[in-house]
């Protein structure tokens, strides 16, 4: 069975001081790990992916990941956060070997304080 | 370019009221994926299509839904007998197969959001 948990409901943050969103997993099998993100009225968005290359991934808008096999985390950080980071995030595991349904954490909403 | 499309935005309906939903992939994107998400949580999968062939459904697909990819280009989803528990987002997304990769990204549209009054 496939799972991720996503530890916090909401994450608030300062402008400018680091973010973390914490996300652990349960699969059966080696797994594929991804973020999206998703802003009010808009499409959901790839943030980054692991697929067993480097466990330290790097995506857009200056968000990484690490995946840690031995504590099951994929957490998400960014040095410094913007007022345009504020959005829902989402945690989401995919068999590795190419099953073809997302399954998605529950989310982590993040607000951004000036 | 222009990504994934759904047509409604919005929906609202009385129960026990029938309604269709459309889905416009990426043109090049051979896989259509439904998903359905609540308030509060996260999208939970519902079907898959390759091309014109409905590969997978999910338990969550009671036989009250019916999803459909005609021509392998757009898909719709269809709901019959609407039940307030039916209110939700409803999410498309498509993906190109590029054959041996373990993952292909999946680029979502922006949702079909459905109240059930």
């Amino acid at each position: 069975a496939q799972s991720v948990t996503q530890l916090d409901s909401h994450v608030s943050v300062s402008e400018g001081t680091p973010v973390l969103l914490r996300c652990n997993y349960s699969s059966s099998y080696s797994p594929s790990l991804f973020w999206y993100v998703q802003h009010p009225n808009k499409g959901l968005q790839l943030l980054l992916k692991y697929t067993s290359a480097a466990t330290l991934v790097k995506g857009i808008n200056g968000f990484e990941a690490e995946f840690k096999k031995s504590e099951t985390s994929f957490h998400l950080t960014k040095p410094s956060a913007h007022m345009s980071d504020a959005a829902e995030y989402f945690c989401v595991v995919n068999h590795q070997t190419g099953a073809n349904n997302l399954f998605f954490g529950t989310g982590t909403r993040l607000t951004v304080i000036p | 370019d222009t990504g994934v499309s759904q047509d409604p935005r919005h929906k609202i309906t009385k129960r026990g009221q029938n309604v269709t939903f459309r889905c416009d992939p990426i043109s090049e994107h051979n896989r259509l994926y439904w998903y359905r998400q609540t308030l509060g949580q996260g999208p939970e999968f519902l079907t898959y299509f390759q091309n014109e062939a409905q590969l997978e459904k999910s338990r969550l697909l009671s036989n009250r839904f019916s999803a459909e990819r005609p021509k392998g280009s757009f898909s719709t989803l269809e709901i019959q007998r609407t039940e307030q528990g039916d209110s939700a987002m409803y999410l498309c997304a498509s993906s190109k197969d590029r054959g041996g990769v373990s993952y292909n990204e999946q680029f979502f549209g922006p949702g079909t959001r459905l109240t059930v009054l």
